[in-house]
């Protein structure tokens, strides 16, 4: 069985940067093929797409926010972490990872999200 | 790049059929067969519900099923029910990122 939970701060200040750790169990980020994924969604919004992690250490970024996010892996510890640099109130969102599959980088199952604010 | 453009609501009774759209471009959705769609009830986490723009993964009921033509996939959902009631969001591949749509709000009436 898989599962993913996100964990880090709920409560950034406006120019700090944001740290957010993915663990994840039930796959390795190893296996030729898998991925993990950062999705967010700003409250009664839609989903964002924001980057991506492979097996072989690939990273993609979602072009509007490629220069404040960096995407790592730590395959030992079955860690993925994202950061956000200069966060900014429109940031303030519920972030979710979620297990990346398949020719298209499928994303299931996600992770329960979890919900950063950005205010001073 | 854009987001997709979805409806923002649509309805249906239950035992109906409903269809949501998906408009992309030749970029996205007109461009791969790499379509997904996404079902998200209140408070939850999303959850796949279809990819490869048609395929089911193991678990979804086979009332949900997926089309695409040209530059606007579809999801259909037949035979509704009170607990497809959620909010549907639909995701292409656009060459490297991935794009998600606006979502839609479906609801049994």
């Amino acid at each position: 069985q898989i599962t993913l939970k996100e964990s880090g701060p709920t409560l950034v200040k406006p120019t700090q940067t944001l740290t957010l750790t993915c663990t994840f169990s039930g796959f390795s980020l190893s296996t030729s093929g898998v991925g993990v994924g950062w999705i967010r969604q700003p409250p009664g919004k839609a989903l964002e797409w924001l980057a991506l992690i492979y097996w072989d250490d690939d990273k993609r970024y979602s072009p509007s926010l490629k220069s404040r996010l960096t995407i790592t892996k730590d395959t030992s510890k079955n860690q993925v972490v994202l950061t956000m640099t200069n966060m900014d109130p429109v940031d303030t969102a519920t972030y979710y990872c979620a297990h990346a599959y398949g020719s298209g980088s499928y994303l299931g199952p996600w992770g329960q999200g979890t919900l950063v604010t950005v205010s001073s | 790049q854009s987001a997709l453009t979805q409806p923002r609501s649509v309805s249906g009774s239950p035992g109906q059929s409903v269809t949501i759209s998906c408009t992309g471009t030749s970029s996205d959705v007109g461009g791969y067969n790499y379509v997904s769609w996404y079902q998200q009830h209140p408070g939850k986490a999303p959850k796949l519900m279809i990819y490869d723009v048609s395929k089911r993964p193991s678990g979804v009921p086979d009332r949900f099923s997926g089309s695409k033509s040209g530059n606007t996939a579809s999801l259909t959902i037949s035979g509704l029910q009170a607990e497809d009631e959620a909010d549907y969001y639909c995701c292409s591949y656009a060459g490297s990122p991935w794009v998600f749509g606006g979502g839609t709000k479906l609801t049994v009436l």
